[in-house]
């Protein structure tokens, strides 16, 4: 079965950092893009940003309001991704989901059930 | 304030076709392909529309989705009690350099 399981959310203060992990088992990991995309409570979807695979490089995109504070990561060898946030900002409090892409680079195929990140001091 | 738009809410009795909207500009939807996502409460949103109109496996062909200039829209046909859900759209905007999400439109079935 094709699974993503995110962990890492918590409570953290305006200003400081987390770092979301998205463990993937039943495909193969290195092969696809994988994306992070957040809810806030009550509102809409937000995409965070995107890692690519090492054959694109491992390029990473992010969307404007993250630029500069987030950071996207990988590790094929343990099926993992890492979305590291600084300087977080109460409006980032969301939940987050890491997504696979399989179908086209910009298909969310596969959700995790998401980790929650609240930030307040 | 979404750069695509769609609208907040649309209704059907069970049985009817139900189309929601989505509303770009030449830098995302009219370039690019378009996505389409349904959320049930509580729930992680679900693919259901790829490249346009292209269904994945599993989704039914209930679901179908089109696009026309800067405009895409899902239609549901056949509306079900268990179709109730949010459906946001989402394309790439070449402006932007990234992904942009509609606001997303709550159907709900009469």
């Amino acid at each position: 079965e094709v699974q993503l399981v995110e962990s890492g959310g918590g409570l953290v203060q305006p200003g400081g950092s987390l770092k979301l992990s998205c463990a993937a088992s039943g495909f193969t990991f290195s092969g696809s893009p994988i994306h992070w995309v957040r809810q806030t409570s009550g509102k809409g979807l937000e995409w965070v940003g995107r890692i690519r695979t090492r054959a694109n490089y491992y390029a990473t995109t992010y969307a404007a309001s993250e630029r500069g504070r987030f950071t996207i990561s990988r590790d094929d060898s343990k099926n993992m991704a890492y979305l590291q946030m600084n300087s977080l900002k109460t409006e980032d409090t969301a939940v987050y989901y890491c997504i696979l892409s399989s179908i086209t680079p910009f298909s969310f195929d596969i959700w995790g059930q998401g980790t929650m990140v609240t930030v307040s001091s | 304030q979404s750069v695509v738009t769609q609208p907040p809410s649309a209704s059907g009795t069970p049985g009817q076709r139900v189309t929601i909207s989505c509303s770009g500009t030449s830098s995302n939807v009219g370039r690019n392909n378009v996505y389409w996502y349904q959320q049930l409460p509580r729930t992680a949103p679900k693919l259901l529309i790829y490249s346009n109109n292209q269904r994945p496996s599993g989704v039914p062909d209930r679901f179908s989705g089109s696009k026309s200039g800067t405009s895409a829209s899902l239609a549901i046909s056949g509306l079900r009690s268990e179709d109730e859900a949010d459906y946001y759209c989402v394309a790439w905007d070449d402006s932007l350099s990234g992904l942009v999400f509609g606001a997303g439109t709550r159907v709900t079935v009469l």
